[in-house]
Order: structure tokens, then C-alpha cells, then sequence
């Protein structure tokens, strides 16, 4: 069973352009999750989808930061304008909210560099 | 606000020790615990997951034990080896069913 798959792995942009990251969950999975992960850092939720429905995006910087989850199976993290601060590893995460433990499984990431 | 606390922020041993690595979380009102490895550059990696009505969790050398009335949780590594060598980071999940992640502990084995 294929995994959470990312794109693109790694990412350089110069500051104030614009960058997308998209996400393919584990097939079944209903639930979505974008973490941000700052170098030393552990991982701190972006949003969470459950289905198409964007359920918690309270840590979503929506002044340049948008996510979409269309037909509830892939989703697409974008930034418009990068900024240096942007700087990061991107994890896309996705679970079955059907379990009992919900366990998550993480994607390897896209890693961004603005210059 | 739950913070999860990892104490010490680095490891390094000779192979073939048995690990004890701590966690800790501020608010016992969590559904359930994850632990996670990190290789250099890579995604995270689910190592064991306890519910929040268990006690412990076992898959081959390691073993996780959770007190959510302290507000502990301990990873257990028995005879280490080289290949263990990353980051462990453990998770709570809260009603809300996002993760709050601890800053990780960085492990090296030493052959």
C-alpha cells in the first residue's frame, strides 16, 4: 500500500514569488493535515481537512498561505508571496477518522528554501 | 495550552545499550500518544501509538508506556543499534485531533 506521497521534495524560490506543495493521502484516509516543521522543531499543524471541509485552519497565516482539498482526496499548499521566514520543511499528514486511534501517517516532506 | 517537553535534546551511547527516552505533556486530557523517528532530510515515521485507556505499547525491540495522570511517557530501546540513530519525537492528540509535538530527541549509537 503506497504511502503519503509529496511534491515536490525540495523547493528553492527567490523571496516574494510563489510556491505550491500538493499532497496525495493514503487511499481511504478521510482526514488531511499540512504541518509546518521549523529546523529543530517538531511539527506544528497548518489546517485539517476532514473530507473537502477545512475544519481547523487556526494556525494558517491566511494572508499569504491557502489550502484546498478538492473532491476530498488531494490537497495543494500554496504561498503568495514567499517570505525568508517561509524557510521550512512542509508535511502533509493523513489518518481515518473512523479508527479508534486515529494513528497518522506522515509524507517525506517538501522541504523549501527562499533566498 | 498543551506543550509536550523532550529531555535531553540529544543522545549518544555505545551500540547495544538499553534506552530509556522521556517524554512529557502538560494537560492529561489527551485521546492518544504517538511516537515518531526522523532520518536526516525525511519524513516521520510512526513507531508506536497508545490510546489514551492503555498502559503500554510494544513492536520489537521497543516499548511505550504512558502514565496520563503524570503526564509521562517513556520510550524504551533495547540494544541499541547503529541503524536507531535519529530523531524521536513524541505527539499527544487532543480532542481537537491535531498533533502538539515535542522538539525531538536526537539519537546516536556508536558502534
Amino acid at each position: 500500500e503506497a504511502g503519503v506521497v509529496q511534491s515536490p521534495r525540495y523547493k528553492i524560490i527567490e523571496k516574494k514569488q510563489p510556491v505550491a506543495f500538493w499532497c496525495n493521502p493514503i487511499s481511504g484516509h478521510n482526514t488531511l493535515y499540512w504541518y509546518l516543521q521549523n529546523l529543530g522543531q517538531g511539527p506544528e499543524l497548518l489546517i485539517r481537512y476532514e473530507n473537502e471541509e477545512a475544519v481547523d485552519d487556526s494556525q494558517l497565516p491566511k494572508d499569504r498561505f491557502s489550502a484546498e482539498r478538492l473532491k476530498g482526496v488531494d490537497s495543494t499548499l500554496k504561498i503568495q508571496p514567499a517570505e525568508l521566514g517561509d524557510s521550512a520543511v512542509y508535511l502533509c499528514a493523513s489518518s481515518f477518522s473512523g479508527t479508534e486511534d486515529n494513528e497518522q501517517f506522515f509524507g517525506p516532506g517538501t522541504r523549501l528554501t527562499v533566498l | 495550552k498543551q506543550e509536550v517537553t523532550q529531555i535531553p535534546a540529544a543522545l549518544s551511547v555505545p551500540e547495544g545499550e538499553n534506552l530509556v527516552l522521556n517524554c512529557s505533556f502538560t494537560d492529561s486530557a489527551i485521546y492518544n500518544l504517538q511516537w515518531f523517528r526522523q532520518d536526516p532530510g525525511k519524513g516521520l515515521t510512526s513507531l508506536l501509538l497508545i490510546q489514551s485507556s492503555q498502559r503500554e505499547q510494544t513492536s520489537g525491540r521497543l516499548n511505550a508506556s504512558l502514565d496520563k495522570s503524570s503526564g509521562r511517557s517513556t520510550l524504551y530501546i533495547a540494544a541499541s543499534q547503529p541503524g536507531d540513530s535519529a530523531t524521536y519525537l513524541c505527539a499527544v492528540q487532543g480532542g481537537s485531533e491535531k498533533l502538539v509535538f515535542g522538539k525531538g530527541m536526537k539519537l546516536t549509537v556508536n558502534p
